[in-house]
């Protein structure tokens, strides 16, 4: 069975500073899908950003990307310019290529941006 | 764009309650998702259906069931509420169609159960 690992419970920076957030996965598959979702303070969770481990280029998506490891089974986001509106719970999770559709997440990181 | 609305925000029930839990999506997704999020332990998965009348149980089914009669809505059910039920309970659905957004998951805001 697959697993996702977030090591970092909480995280906090200044205002435009630039973090990021650490996971790792185990998997014996060789195509698979990662994502970082996102959960503001009471609002829903939403996708952020996703990578195809097939695809050796690194997913960006304006002041997000990831460095994906897959030899070292690791997928880190980074944030460059983090804003208040970045402040969240962050989930890393992991899914099959194909098979079951479902995601298997992480614990979570809740990153606070201070002003 | 894709809207999961789930029926309560805050629900408060005694033990040994039944309570039931709704999910509705718009998008004509297959694929809906129940998952259980706690401090600590992330997201865990429920249940899940890819079709009308299926289901699948997922990591930690134990004092839940499920119901889908129509593909957009998706219901959990906890029989008989225990305290240790007490948690944000999480709707999701996903397209399964080829070249869509293979995997990403659509979520609703969320329904916190507290059972005392």
């Amino acid at each position: 069975a697959q697993t996702v690992t977030q090591s970092q419970p909480e995280m906090s920076v200044q205002e435009a500073e630039t973090v990021t957030l650490s996971c790792t996965y185990d998997t014996s598959e060789n195509n698979y899908y990662l994502f970082w979702y996102k959960q503001p303070p009471s609002r829903q969770m939403i996708l952020v950003i996703r990578q195809e481990a097939y695809k050796q280029q690194n997913a960006t998506e304006n002041r997000f990307s990831v460095n994906f490891q897959k030899a070292a089974k690791s997928f880190s986001l980074k944030i460059s310019d983090s804003q208040l509106g970045d402040t969240a719970m962050y989930f890393c999770a992991f899914k099959r290529y194909q098979g079951a559709q479902k995601l298997v997440f992480g614990q979570g990181t809740r990153l606070t941006i201070n002003p | 764009d894709v809207k999961v609305t789930q029926s309560s925000r805050y629900l408060v029930k005694r033990t040994g309650e039944k309570v039931f839990l709704e999910c509705v999506q718009d998008m004509d997704h297959e694929n809906m998702f129940w998952y259980r999020q706690d401090p600590g332990l992330g997201l865990r998965l429920i249940y899940f259906s890819y079709d009308v009348k299926m289901k699948e149980k997922g990591d930690i089914p134990e004092g839940y069931s499920v119901s889908r009669e129509k593909k957009e809505r998706f219901s959990l059910i906890l029989e008989s509420a225990s305290t240790n039920q007490t948690s944000m309970y999480l709707c999701a659905s996903s397209s399964m169609l080829a070249g869509g957004p293979t995997g990403e998951l659509f979520f609703g805001e969320g329904s916190r159960l507290t059972v005392l």
